[in-house]
Protein backbone atom coordinates (compact mmCIF):
# COMPACT_ATOMS: atom_id res chain seq x y z
CA UNK A 1 0.00 0.00 0.00
CA UNK A 2 1.19 3.57 -0.76
CA UNK A 3 2.48 6.08 1.55
CA UNK A 4 3.02 9.44 0.95
CA UNK A 5 4.53 11.41 3.52
CA UNK A 6 5.46 15.27 3.29
CA UNK A 7 7.82 17.04 6.00
CA UNK A 8 7.51 19.75 7.41
CA UNK A 9 3.92 19.70 8.42
CA UNK A 10 4.39 23.60 8.28
CA UNK A 11 6.83 26.26 7.51
CA UNK A 12 7.31 29.68 8.72
CA UNK A 13 10.29 31.40 6.88
CA UNK A 14 10.58 35.60 6.00
CA UNK A 15 10.25 36.24 2.77
CA UNK A 16 13.52 36.10 0.36
CA UNK A 17 14.43 33.09 1.67
CA UNK A 18 14.77 29.59 -0.66
CA UNK A 19 12.91 26.70 1.22
CA UNK A 20 13.20 22.79 0.28
CA UNK A 21 9.99 20.90 0.85
CA UNK A 22 10.10 17.21 1.31
CA UNK A 23 8.08 14.42 0.00
CA UNK A 24 8.88 10.54 0.46
CA UNK A 25 6.73 7.59 -0.94
CA UNK A 26 7.17 3.91 -0.11
CA UNK A 27 6.06 1.82 -2.97
CA UNK A 28 8.72 3.21 -6.17
CA UNK A 29 6.55 1.54 -8.84
CA UNK A 30 5.04 4.94 -10.24
CA UNK A 31 4.19 6.56 -13.30
CA UNK A 32 4.69 10.26 -12.15
CA UNK A 33 4.43 12.46 -9.44
CA UNK A 34 2.81 15.73 -9.12
CA UNK A 35 3.30 18.96 -7.08
CA UNK A 36 0.03 21.19 -6.09
CA UNK A 37 -0.80 24.12 -4.31
CA UNK A 38 -3.83 24.57 -2.40
CA UNK A 39 -4.99 27.89 -0.85
CA UNK A 40 -7.28 27.64 2.48
CA UNK A 41 -10.63 26.36 1.26
CA UNK A 42 -10.03 25.77 -2.21
CA UNK A 43 -8.66 23.19 -4.75
CA UNK A 44 -5.83 22.08 -5.73
CA UNK A 45 -3.83 23.98 -8.57
CA UNK A 46 -1.17 21.81 -10.28
CA UNK A 47 2.62 22.76 -10.15
CA UNK A 48 5.02 20.68 -11.61
CA UNK A 49 4.16 17.06 -13.20
CA UNK A 50 7.29 15.12 -13.14
CA UNK A 51 7.12 11.46 -15.58
CA UNK A 52 8.58 9.05 -14.27
CA UNK A 53 11.78 8.86 -16.40
CA UNK A 54 12.58 12.49 -15.73
CA UNK A 55 14.56 13.52 -12.58
CA UNK A 56 13.90 17.21 -12.63
CA UNK A 57 10.96 19.75 -13.55
CA UNK A 58 11.32 23.81 -12.93
CA UNK A 59 8.69 26.49 -13.47
CA UNK A 60 9.69 30.13 -13.00
CA UNK A 61 10.84 29.96 -9.14
CA UNK A 62 9.84 26.14 -8.82
CA UNK A 63 11.72 23.17 -9.06
CA UNK A 64 11.06 19.46 -8.24
CA UNK A 65 13.38 16.73 -8.25
CA UNK A 66 12.33 12.97 -8.32
CA UNK A 67 14.61 10.10 -7.31
CA UNK A 68 12.15 6.78 -7.80
CA UNK A 69 14.68 4.82 -6.21
CA UNK A 70 15.01 5.99 -3.05
CA UNK A 71 11.36 7.32 -2.71
CA UNK A 72 11.83 10.61 -2.82
CA UNK A 73 11.16 14.10 -4.02
CA UNK A 74 11.64 17.22 -3.37
CA UNK A 75 9.69 21.00 -4.70
CA UNK A 76 12.42 23.84 -3.93
CA UNK A 77 10.75 27.51 -4.26
CA UNK A 78 13.61 30.61 -4.60
CA UNK A 79 13.60 33.41 -3.03
CA UNK A 80 9.83 32.92 -1.29
CA UNK A 81 7.10 35.58 -1.19
CA UNK A 82 4.40 36.44 0.93
CA UNK A 83 2.23 35.14 -2.48
CA UNK A 84 3.54 31.90 -1.87
CA UNK A 85 1.67 31.19 1.28
CA UNK A 86 -0.23 27.87 0.68
CA UNK A 87 -0.59 24.30 1.66
CA UNK A 88 1.95 22.54 -0.63
CA UNK A 89 0.64 18.56 -1.51
CA UNK A 90 2.76 16.37 -3.29
CA UNK A 91 0.87 13.14 -5.19
CA UNK A 92 2.30 10.24 -6.59
CA UNK A 93 0.61 8.70 -9.59
CA UNK A 94 0.30 4.96 -9.90
CA UNK A 95 -1.27 3.08 -12.54
CA UNK A 96 -4.41 4.04 -13.86
CA UNK A 97 -4.37 7.52 -13.27
CA UNK A 98 -4.71 6.78 -9.02
CA UNK A 99 -3.27 9.45 -7.29
CA UNK A 100 -1.89 9.25 -3.66
CA UNK A 101 -1.72 12.15 -1.71
CA UNK A 102 0.91 13.29 0.86
CA UNK A 103 -0.89 15.70 3.95
CA UNK A 104 0.72 18.49 2.60
CA UNK A 105 3.29 21.31 3.73
CA UNK A 106 1.41 24.87 5.57
CA UNK A 107 3.73 27.88 4.17
CA UNK A 108 3.48 30.60 5.56
CA UNK A 109 5.87 33.56 4.06
CA UNK A 110 6.18 36.66 6.31
CA UNK A 111 6.69 39.99 4.73
CA UNK B 1 -8.46 26.93 -15.57
CA UNK B 2 -8.34 23.30 -15.84
CA UNK B 3 -11.79 22.96 -17.44
CA UNK B 4 -13.16 21.02 -14.64
CA UNK B 5 -16.31 21.70 -13.36
CA UNK B 6 -17.97 20.85 -10.08
CA UNK B 7 -21.04 21.66 -8.70
CA UNK B 8 -22.61 22.90 -6.10
CA UNK B 9 -19.52 24.65 -4.54
CA UNK B 10 -21.18 24.47 -1.12
CA UNK B 11 -23.34 21.76 0.59
CA UNK B 12 -24.98 21.73 3.93
CA UNK B 13 -26.52 18.62 5.10
CA UNK B 14 -28.21 17.18 7.85
CA UNK B 15 -27.13 13.73 9.23
CA UNK B 16 -29.05 10.86 7.82
CA UNK B 17 -29.63 12.76 4.59
CA UNK B 18 -28.62 11.51 0.97
CA UNK B 19 -26.51 13.92 -1.53
CA UNK B 20 -24.86 13.90 -4.85
CA UNK B 21 -22.36 15.84 -6.46
CA UNK B 22 -21.64 16.47 -10.02
CA UNK B 23 -18.68 16.73 -12.26
CA UNK B 24 -17.98 17.90 -15.46
CA UNK B 25 -14.97 16.41 -16.90
CA UNK B 26 -12.35 17.82 -19.32
CA UNK B 27 -12.91 17.93 -22.86
CA UNK B 28 -11.48 14.45 -24.65
CA UNK B 29 -11.51 12.77 -20.96
CA UNK B 30 -12.90 9.16 -20.70
CA UNK B 31 -12.13 9.33 -16.86
CA UNK B 32 -13.29 10.47 -13.50
CA UNK B 33 -12.11 9.99 -10.11
CA UNK B 34 -13.51 11.38 -6.76
CA UNK B 35 -11.28 12.41 -3.63
CA UNK B 36 -12.18 12.97 0.01
CA UNK B 37 -10.12 15.52 1.49
CA UNK B 38 -11.32 15.80 5.22
CA UNK B 39 -9.41 19.45 6.89
CA UNK B 40 -5.78 19.10 7.74
CA UNK B 41 -5.57 15.92 4.88
CA UNK B 42 -4.37 15.40 2.00
CA UNK B 43 -7.50 14.28 -0.63
CA UNK B 44 -7.87 10.15 -0.19
CA UNK B 45 -9.28 8.15 -3.19
CA UNK B 46 -12.91 7.18 -3.07
CA UNK B 47 -12.90 5.14 -6.44
CA UNK B 48 -12.56 5.87 -10.10
CA UNK B 49 -14.97 5.80 -13.37
CA UNK B 50 -13.50 4.60 -16.76
CA UNK B 51 -16.00 4.46 -19.38
CA UNK B 52 -19.09 4.66 -17.64
CA UNK B 53 -17.81 1.55 -15.28
CA UNK B 54 -16.26 1.96 -11.91
CA UNK B 55 -12.29 1.23 -12.45
CA UNK B 56 -11.22 0.81 -8.64
CA UNK B 57 -12.27 1.73 -5.24
CA UNK B 58 -10.81 3.27 -1.62
CA UNK B 59 -11.19 2.39 1.49
CA UNK B 60 -14.68 3.87 1.60
CA UNK B 61 -18.32 2.17 2.64
CA UNK B 62 -20.94 1.30 -0.04
CA UNK B 63 -22.38 4.16 0.71
CA UNK B 64 -20.76 5.77 -1.25
CA UNK B 65 -21.73 5.39 -5.02
CA UNK B 66 -21.41 7.31 -8.24
CA UNK B 67 -22.15 7.04 -11.57
CA UNK B 68 -20.35 8.24 -14.91
CA UNK B 69 -22.39 8.86 -18.32
CA UNK B 70 -21.73 8.78 -21.55
CA UNK B 71 -20.57 12.27 -22.10
CA UNK B 72 -18.11 11.17 -19.28
CA UNK B 73 -19.63 13.44 -16.95
CA UNK B 74 -20.29 11.92 -12.80
CA UNK B 75 -21.91 11.97 -9.87
CA UNK B 76 -20.97 10.89 -6.62
CA UNK B 77 -23.53 9.89 -4.15
CA UNK B 78 -23.20 9.83 -0.31
CA UNK B 79 -26.39 7.90 1.59
CA UNK B 80 -26.98 8.05 4.96
CA UNK B 81 -24.50 10.89 5.85
CA UNK B 82 -22.59 10.98 8.84
CA UNK B 83 -21.25 13.79 10.60
CA UNK B 84 -17.16 12.67 9.73
CA UNK B 85 -18.14 12.93 5.88
CA UNK B 86 -17.72 16.83 6.14
CA UNK B 87 -14.77 17.05 3.82
CA UNK B 88 -14.05 18.99 0.47
CA UNK B 89 -14.76 16.45 -2.58
CA UNK B 90 -12.85 16.41 -5.54
CA UNK B 91 -13.02 14.91 -9.20
CA UNK B 92 -10.42 14.85 -10.96
CA UNK B 93 -10.63 14.35 -15.21
CA UNK B 94 -7.66 12.55 -17.08
CA UNK B 95 -7.37 10.64 -20.41
CA UNK B 96 -6.74 6.63 -19.63
CA UNK B 97 -2.61 6.03 -20.54
CA UNK B 98 -1.99 9.34 -20.12
CA UNK B 99 -0.70 9.64 -16.23
CA UNK B 100 -2.02 13.35 -15.41
CA UNK B 101 -5.36 14.36 -14.02
CA UNK B 102 -7.15 17.65 -14.02
CA UNK B 103 -9.00 18.52 -10.42
CA UNK B 104 -12.03 20.71 -10.19
CA UNK B 105 -12.20 23.46 -7.31
CA UNK B 106 -14.28 20.87 -5.24
CA UNK B 107 -17.57 20.58 -3.33
CA UNK B 108 -17.52 21.51 -0.05
CA UNK B 109 -19.78 19.27 2.22
CA UNK B 110 -20.85 20.06 5.76
CA UNK B 111 -22.84 17.61 7.53
CA UNK B 112 -24.52 19.11 10.51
Amino acid sequence: KQEVTQIPAALSVPEGENLVLNCSFTDSAIYNLQWFRQDPGKGLTSLLLIQSSQREQTSGRLNASLDKSSGRSTLYIAASQPGDSATYLCAVIHNFNKFYFGSGTKLNVKP
Amino acid sequence: ETGVTQSPTHLIKTRGQQVTLRCSSQSGHNTVSWYQQALGQGPQFIFQYYREEENGRGNFPPRFSGLQFPNYSSELNVNALELDDSALYLCASSFMGRAEAFFGQGTRLTVV
